[in-house]
């Protein structure tokens, strides 16, 4: 059971780079989350998807870009890195009907020198 | 705006001893969820609370909420080395569709 994928895992960029993070889940799931976690605040929504075509803000979207390419697949870029963007990234992904629990990738450990 | 707060962040116990960590959040939600976290891992999820005076209980841990208070309790039972992790709850915002706002986690470290 892959569940919700993420690539890559652990990634080090220089200030001022771009990348983008890879989210696929296998669950057939309509809603699809970004987080970042640092320590001590929990988890920050950064942007998500309530359905394939749509996408919206979250806490913490400035600095970041999302594109929902298709029902399975979420994907969060930075355009210009910074060292405040240094974090561990999660995706998670939510059935349609309410009330059911997100589920979460493994993350990936973004480092930002 | 929704906030949430847990409290203790961070938790030193015994072995078999009981203990209770607590979420307080700013306003109106009947939807809130616990997770789970071992280090460098993902989330798991524990619980999932929709309706004032909800209480689900998984082996040594047992969640309740009460919306007219904005708590939601996790209490551990006797606890166990194993229970060692970072707990979160998350509170549903009514106002964002499926929006949910994190706790800062509870740290839990059960010594032998």
């Amino acid at each position: 059971n892959a569940g919700v994928t993420q690539t890559p895992k652990f990634q080090v960029l220089k200030t001022g780079q771009s990348m983008t993070l890879q989210c696929a889940q296998d669950m057939n799931h309509n809603s699809m989350y970004w987080y970042r976690q640092d320590p001590g605040m929990g988890l920050r929504l950064i942007y998500y998807s309530a359905s394939e075509g749509t996408t919206d803000k979250g806490e913490v979207p400035n600095g970041y870009n999302v594109s929902r390419l298709n029902k399975r697949e979420f994907s969060l870029r930075l355009e210009s890195a910074a060292p405040s963007q240094t974090s561990v990234y999660f995706c998670a992904s939510r059935p349609g009907t309410v009330f059911r629990p997100q589920h979460f990738g493994d993350g990936t450990r973004l480092s930002i020198l | 705006e929704l906030k949430v707060e847990q409290n203790p962040l961070f938790l030193s116990m015994q072995e078999g001893k009981n203990y209770t960590i607590y979420c307080n959040y700013s306003t109106t939600s009947d939807r809130l969820y616990w997770y789970r976290q071992d280090p460098g891992k993902s989330l798991e999820s524990l619980f999932v609370l929709l309706s004032n005076g909800a209480v689900k209980q998984e082996g040594r841990l047992m969640a309740s909420l009460d919306t007219k208070a904005r708590l939601s309790t996790l209490h551990i039972t006797a606890a166990v080395h194993d229970l060692s992790a970072t707990y979160f709850c998350a509170v549903e915002s009514r106002e964002g569709a499926q929006k949910l706002v994190f706790g800062q986690g509870t740290r839990l470290t059960i010594n032998p």
